[in-house]
């Protein structure tokens, strides 16, 4: 199966900039999705990562190490609306076919 | 373009009811994927369906849930029988194939049950 890990809860300050760690297991590996999740809305796609090293999207920017297993999300300049929760996903199940998500990192962000 | 369409928004079931999920895909996409959110949780896959097909029913419960996404209409989940246990926001995506799935799934807003 597949297993993702994540911290529950991150604290930040506008402006600031923030990591949010993604740690998996799995037996086939076809990349790292990032999803973003206000409260009491939509999952929205944020990244991709299927090679190794960074790739940048404005303020956001998402990190792979296949050889660690590992990815990242990083937010630069963080503002009020980016108080949300954040979840790293790969592929999984029969024939890799569906997303497997992490438990989710809820980003708080004080003036 | 329209998104993925959820209805209803808000659903409140007494315990026993049945509860009627409807999910109508982004224009072609033919690929729908169910997954229900407990409060404070992550989202958990229920089922993947292409149409008239259920690719991969591993997260369904074995009693009282079934989903069907028909050749005509909308993706269905179904639970019969509701208990105060399956309360949780229920969520569809749509892609338009598996590969394409890497680069983001389309989610709809969801139906937030609550039984009571």
């Amino acid at each position: 199966g597949q297993s993702l890990e994540q911290p529950s809860e991150v604290t930040a300050v506008e402006g600031a900039i923030v990591q949010i760690n993604c740690t998996y297991q799995t037996s086939g590996f076809y990349g790292l999705s990032w999803y973003q999740q206000h409260d009491g809305g939509a999952p929205t796609f944020l990244s991709y990562n299927a090679l190794d090293g960074l790739e940048e999207t404005g303020r956001f920017s998402s990190f792979l190490s296949r050889s660690d297993s590992y990815g990242y999300l990083l937010l630069q300049e963080l503002q009020m609306k980016d108080s949300a929760s954040y979840f790293c996903a790969v592929r999984g199940g029969t024939g890799f076919q569906k997303l497997v998500f992490g438990t989710g990192t809820r980003l708080l962000v004080s003036p | 373009n329209a998104g993925v369409m959820q209805n209803p928004r808000h659903l409140v079931r007494r315990r026993g009811q049945e509860a009627r999920l409807r999910c109508s895909p982004m224009k072609g996409h033919s690929h729908v994927y169910w997954y229900r959110q407990l409060p404070e949780e992550g989202l958990k896959f229920m089922v993947y369906l292409q149409k008239e097909n259920i690719i991969d029913e591993s997260g369904m419960p074995k009693e009282r849930f079934s989903a069907e996404f028909p050749k005509e209409g909308p993706s269905i989940l179904r639970i019969q029988q509701v208990v105060r246990g399956d309360s949780a926001a229920y969520f569809c995506a749509s892609s338009p194939s598996v590969a394409q799935a890497n680069y983001g799934y389309t989610f709809g807003s969801g139906t937030r049950l609550t039984v009571v």
